[in-house]
């Protein structure tokens, strides 16, 4: 089946830093979707993506839908503390079953 | 508008004994689908449910039972719980753009 690559699986950072993480894949899909995971809570979403070279902003959040249909990024500028969590890519690749395939996601830990 | 609810937030049980976990939105979605989690596994699809009255197998379907009761309600039953079975579990529903999929808080569930 298909599979989303993400990297990197965890980061460490200081407080203020930007952050990049990214997904890609050998398939194309038509959509991308990046979601964040607090401890103990469901996955939240972030900042969905339609269009091939879209490039979306969710306050400090920047996110983009790869020119080839195959990858996308988020990133995250002057991150805090409640930054840290799960965060997981999502791609959807068609069909009414509206299907998604999901990274395994990048551990983000922001230290104060 | 209470969004995607799960019931219950944690459950301990035997192993053999059997359960069923609720998920119910309000945001009258049509497609709704059952998720678990398990470290460094993703989020991976168990059963889904496309339109009220239709059911199909996703990635991990052995050893559940979903039943689609209404279009605001999805559950989820274990007839014989396994410590394999032993996870998060997470119901999520489409919106009008049916790729963009919405989660509920997600139910812990520990089989001994």
């Amino acid at each position: 089946g298909q599979q989303l690559n993400q990297s990197p699986q965890s980061m460490f950072i200081q407080e203020g830093e930007d952050v990049s993480m990214n997904c890609t894949s050998s398939s194309i899909f038509n959509t991308w979707l990046w979601y964040k995971q607090d401890p103990g809570e469901g996955p939240v979403l972030l900042i969905a993506l339609y269009k091939a070279g879209e490039l979306t902003s969710n306050g400090r959040l920047t996110a983009q839908f790869g020119i080839t249909r195959k990858d996308s990024f988020l990133n995250i500028s002057a991150s805090i503390p409640s930054d840290v969590g799960i965060y997981f890519c999502a791609g959807y690749s068609g069909g009414s079953n509206y299907k998604l395939t999901f990274g395994k996601g990048t551990l983000l830990t922001v230290n104060p | 508008n209470a969004g995607v609810t799960q019931t219950p937030k944690f459950q301990v049980l035997k192993t053999g004994q059997s359960m069923t976990l609720q998920c119910a939105q309000d945001m009258n979605h049509n497609s709704m689908y059952w998720y678990r989690q398990d470290p460094g596994m993703g989020l991976r699809l168990i059963y889904y449910s496309a339109s009220e009255g239709t059911t199909d197998k996703g990635e991990v379907p052995n050893g559940y039972n979903v039943s689609r009761l209404n279009k605001r309600e999805f559950s989820l039953r274990l007839e014989s719980a396994a410590p394999s079975q032993t996870s998060v579990y997470f119901c999520a529903s489409n919106s009008w753009r049916g790729e963009t999929q919405y989660f509920g808080p997600g139910t812990r569930l520990l089989v001994l």
